[in-house]
């Protein structure tokens, strides 16, 4: 069981820019959560995905943006990049009890 | 909506002895409470949970409690282990809404041999 795996691990981009962060789940699992982890900070909620839909949504403008594939991967998007937006982006999968898994995280830098 | 305060957020201790990490969470309505540890560029991982039905919970060295009418939690840590120094979140939420997790700013804990 391969876990919940994260791609790119770490990337660069610049203000103004867009980027795609893609999430595969932990095998069974059906609902994906994504965080954002400040340096020294906890992770907050940005949003969730069940049945290809967004099912919650956390206190994040709509530059931050997701999709659930039907094999249930999952992408996020941020558009118009923002110095701030440099992060740890934690995907999490889960499957009704609730217990979330974590991937690695990717995690981007905003120059 | 939902506000997660933890404390301390830094913790010393010598091998052997315990730890205790306490947060307070603001929304009556959640029902869900895990706690996290995060080891240095590692991702987050679930050490133990404790549901609003149940006062208290024991895994080994790790318990948790709760009291719903305080509307506050704590993790205790018996005969730590300098493997057991990292950063640890609590987090909580209303399960009838969706997992959707808020954490505490987290407590970094080390244990000194």
């Amino acid at each position: 069981d391969a876990g919940v795996t994260q791609s790119p691990t770490h990337l660069i981009k610049t203000r103004g820019q867009q980027v795609t962060l893609r999430c595969s789940p932990k095998s069974g699992h059906d609902t994906v959560s994504w965080y954002q982890q400040a340096l020294g900070q906890g992770p907050q909620f940005i949003f969730q995905y069940y049945e290809e839909e967004e099912r919650q949504r956390g206190n994040f403008p709509d530059r931050f943006s997701g999709h659930q594939f039907p094999n249930y991967s999952s992408e996020l998007n941020v558009n118009a990049l923002l110095l701030g937006d440099s992060a740890l982006y934690l995907c999490a999968s889960s499957y009704h009890t609730g217990e979330l898994f974590f991937g690695e995280g990717s995690r981007l830098t905003v120059l | 909506g939902e506000n997660v305060e933890q404390h301390p957020s830094t913790l010393s201790v010598q091998e052997g002895d315990s730890a205790v990490i306490k947060c307070t969470y603001s929304d009556s309505a959640s029902n869900y409470f895990p706690w996290y540890k995060q080891e240095l560029g590692k991702r987050p991982q679930l050490i133990i949970d404790i549901r609003s039905n149940v006062g208290e919970k024991k895994d080994q060295r790790i318990a948790v409690t709760l009291n719903k009418t305080a509307k506050h939690f704590s993790l205790h840590i018996t005969e730590t282990q300098p493997e057991d120094s990292a950063v640890y979140f609590c987090a909580a939420c209303d399960s009838n809404s969706g997992y959707a997790l808020n954490f505490g700013k987290g407590t970094s804990l080390l244990v000194t041999p």
